[in-house]
């Protein structure tokens, strides 16, 4: 079953902009997770939101999550040609581990 | 050191051969886990080991066959597959079983003929 919706599914946007994608979700979490994925290979763990945070940054990424709309946004700021990638939201869906929803595909024109 | 080792990146097989994925972390990880990703997807868990033990499966038919030899090794085993089985194959580990971060590893790439 998929517990992560992404949206929107593919983003293009020019070197130096602001990239935002969101993420819903069906059930209860404890925590939401963001990865990036290079193009055919891993997946890189980018933050974890817990259920009781509203908003986490790290570097140029800003995550923010709202529980009572079971959502949760990824904003990357000025952002740079090798931020190309897809981009997954995940979340433990009750005591199972990590399902991922469909992603994002950023590409980033330099 | 916080890599997750896999091996072979690419694997080209037919559907009579035996052959089989590696995956190794030195994290002291206590959960392994192997993903199967189509191409354009999301990752799709199979398999899920628990302080070496199988915890999780994922309906998979049983031409995938894991192996959890210690706490730092994973092998997907891999027999009579069909071309659709074609993907890219994700291990990863986390500290402790379904929570926190997932490692993964780079992949292999499997083709299928």
């Amino acid at each position: 079953s998929q517990q992560g919706e992404e949206d929107p599914q593919a983003l293009s946007i020019q070197e130096g902009e602001n990239a935002t994608m969101n993420c819903s979700y069906k059930t209860s979490i404890n925590n939401l997770q963001w990865y990036r994925q290079n193009s055919g290979r891993g997946l890189v763990h980018l933050i974890l939101i817990r259920s009781n945070e509203r908003e986490k940054h790290s570097g140029r990424l800003r995550v923010t999550l709202d529980t009572s709309k079971k959502s949760s946004s990824l904003l990357i700021t000025a952002s740079r040609a090798a931020d190309t990638a897809s981009y997954f939201c995940a979340t433990p869906e009750g005591n199972t581990p990590l399902v991922f929803g469909k992603g994002t595909r950023l590409s980033v024109i330099a | 050191d916080t890599e997750v080792t896999q091996t072979p990146k690419h694997l080209v097989m037919g559907m009579t051969n035996k052959k089989s994925l590696k995956c190794e972390q030195h994290m002291g990880h206590r959960a392994m886990y192997w993903y199967k990703q189509k191409a354009k997807k999301p990752p799709e868990l199979m398999f899920v080991y628990s302080y070496e033990k199988l915890s999780i499966n994922e309906s998979v038919p049983s031409r995938f066959s894991p192996e959890c030899p210690n706490s730092s090794l994973l092998n997907l085993h891999l027999h009579a597959l069909q071309p659709e089985d074609s993907a890219l194959y994700l291990c990863a580990s986390s500290q402790a079983p379904y929570t926190g971060e997932l490692f993964f590893g780079e992949g292999s790439r499997l083709t299928v003929l």
